[in-house]
């Protein structure tokens, strides 16, 4: 079955400190990968997302994310966090036969000490 | 242009009592999906329409129904409303399906009493 997982439930960094947020996948082929953001009482906001080509890719809000087929991995990274970026983070994947879904990980609840 | 709307943003209800939340989108998407969000456990699929005049259940669509209305507008159903669907629920749209990138809407938190 294809899932989605992101292992830590809550990241707390100091602002101005780098930042990595980890998801891994378990899918028959290669999905196409997504990480989204929400801010509190927010819908869900498109940061950066993987189709194919350049396994590193960069986002809106100075995020990139890297691909790494061997690990099954989408990682997050922001080399300086803001106290703006204090939301919850989700990783998603879809494609194969999945007709448009996206199956999501739980979500990474990011807090920012100033 | 706004997006995906969705109403009502709160709702409360009595166990037992009905209710419809709408959603619309105004990108000539094709797809449209609800999901719902709880602590925890991210967002689950419960209904979606790959295209106008058609919806196929998601992973938790028990207790619910869909209507795809038009292209534009896609409604999700309680006929009676339990406690274990106190929840957050987002619609969302995509287009083409291939390409997976969905757009949400603000959410409806609801909460059953």
């Amino acid at each position: 079955a294809q899932s989605v997982t992101q292992p830590d439930i809550h990241i707390t960094v100091s602002e101005g400190a780098s930042l990595e947020l980890r998801c891994n996948y378990s899918y028959g082929a290669t999905p196409y990968l997504f990480w989204y953001v929400q801010s509190p009482g927010q819908g869900l906001q498109l940061l950066l997302k993987y189709f194919s080509g350049d396994t590193l890719v960069q986002g809106i809000k100075g995020f990139e994310a890297e691909f790494k087929r061997s690990q099954s991995s989408f990682n997050l990274r922001k080399p300086s966090v803001h106290w703006s970026d204090a939301a919850e983070y989700f990783c998603a994947a879809g494609g194969g036969t999945s007709y448009g879904k996206l199956t999501f990980g739980q979500g990474t609840i990011l807090t920012v000490h100033p | 242009n706004a997006g995906v709307t969705q109403t009502p943003k709160f709702q409360v209800l009595k166990t037992g009592q009905s209710m419809t939340l709408q959603c619309a989108q105004d990108m000539n998407h094709n797809s449209m999906y609800w999901y719902r969000q709880d602590p925890g456990m991210g967002l689950r699929l419960i209904y979606y329409s790959a295209s106008e005049g058609t919806t196929d259940k998601g992973e938790v669509p028990n207790g619910y129904n869909v209507s795809r209305l038009n292209k534009r507008e896609f409604s999700l159903r309680l006929e009676s409303a339990a406690p274990s669907q106190t929840s957050v629920y987002f619609c969302a749209s995509s287009y083409p399906t291939d390409t997976y990138e969905q757009y949400f809407g603000p959410g409806t938190r609801l909460t059953v009493t």
